[in-house]
């Protein structure tokens, strides 16, 4: 079965790095999205993606976050200068339609010391 | 206006037993009811949905109900296996221009033998 698939698993950064995540979408979706979990906490939006331009993103989303997807297979997320509070779980989803089923990765998780 | 409330916070059920785990929302513009099942170190899976123009959705053990006046929904797992130890989350999505899932906070299931 076709899966989502996010390197690396775990990502340690120094305070102020920029950190790049990245994600490869089931091929034949079109829409990607990142969410985020911190420890013990609910599952929360951070941006969707199609055709090459932000659909929607949330608060959450400042400047210091970015997406891009760079070619045909890759979906990123770059945050540009980490904070302590960026410390999570990150999940990458797509989906084939933006009305259907999204399906996620195993997530980065993201420790900033 | 966004949220999803979900409730138990934790369940236990024994082996062979009905899991049942509800969901609320306020938002009358969500019209895509998903729950995801996750594992520790897991991305969420997608397990079942539903949409408002149906009552009722079952996919082997597992069945979504849902009542669209009461704004409630919730995921019925029959003959709970020790498998099925893991997260809940029940999930909603407005259609309308908008993909993004606003999550509940999760449900911890423990089916012991």
């Amino acid at each position: 079965e076709p899966e989502v698939t996010q390197t690396p698993s775990h990502q340690v950064t120094q305070m102020g790095q920029e950190v790049i995540l990245r994600c490869v979408p089931i091929s034949n979706h079109l829409y990607f999205y990142w969410y985020r979990q911190i420890l013990g906490q609910k599952v929360e939006f951070l941006v969707s993606f199609y055709n090459n331009e932000i659909s929607e993103k949330s608060e959450i989303f400042d400047d210091q976050f970015s997406v891009e997807r760079p070619d045909g297979s890759n979906f990123t997320l770059k945050i540009r200068s980490t904070k302590l509070e960026d410390s999570a779980m990150y999940f990458c989803a797509s989906s084939a339609d933006g009305q259907l089923d999204q399906h996620f990765g195993d997530g980065t998780r993201l420790s900033i010391l | 206006q966004q949220q999803v409330k979900q409730s138990p916070q934790s369940l236990i059920v024994q082996k062979g037993g009905i899991s049942i785990i509800n969901c609320a929302y306020e938002n009358t513009a969500f019209d895509y009811f998903p729950w995801y099942q996750q594992f520790p170190g897991k991305g969420p899976a997608l397990l079942i949905a539903i949409r408002p123009d149906v009552s009722e959705k079952k996919e082997g053990r597992f069945t979504i109900s849902f009542n669209k006046s009461a704004k409630q929904f919730s995921l019925h797992i029959m003959d709970s296996q020790p498998g099925d130890s893991a997260t809940y989350f029940c999930a909603a999505s407005n259609g309308a221009g908008s993909y993004q899932l606003t999550f509940g906070k999760g449900t911890k299931l423990s089916v012991i033998p």
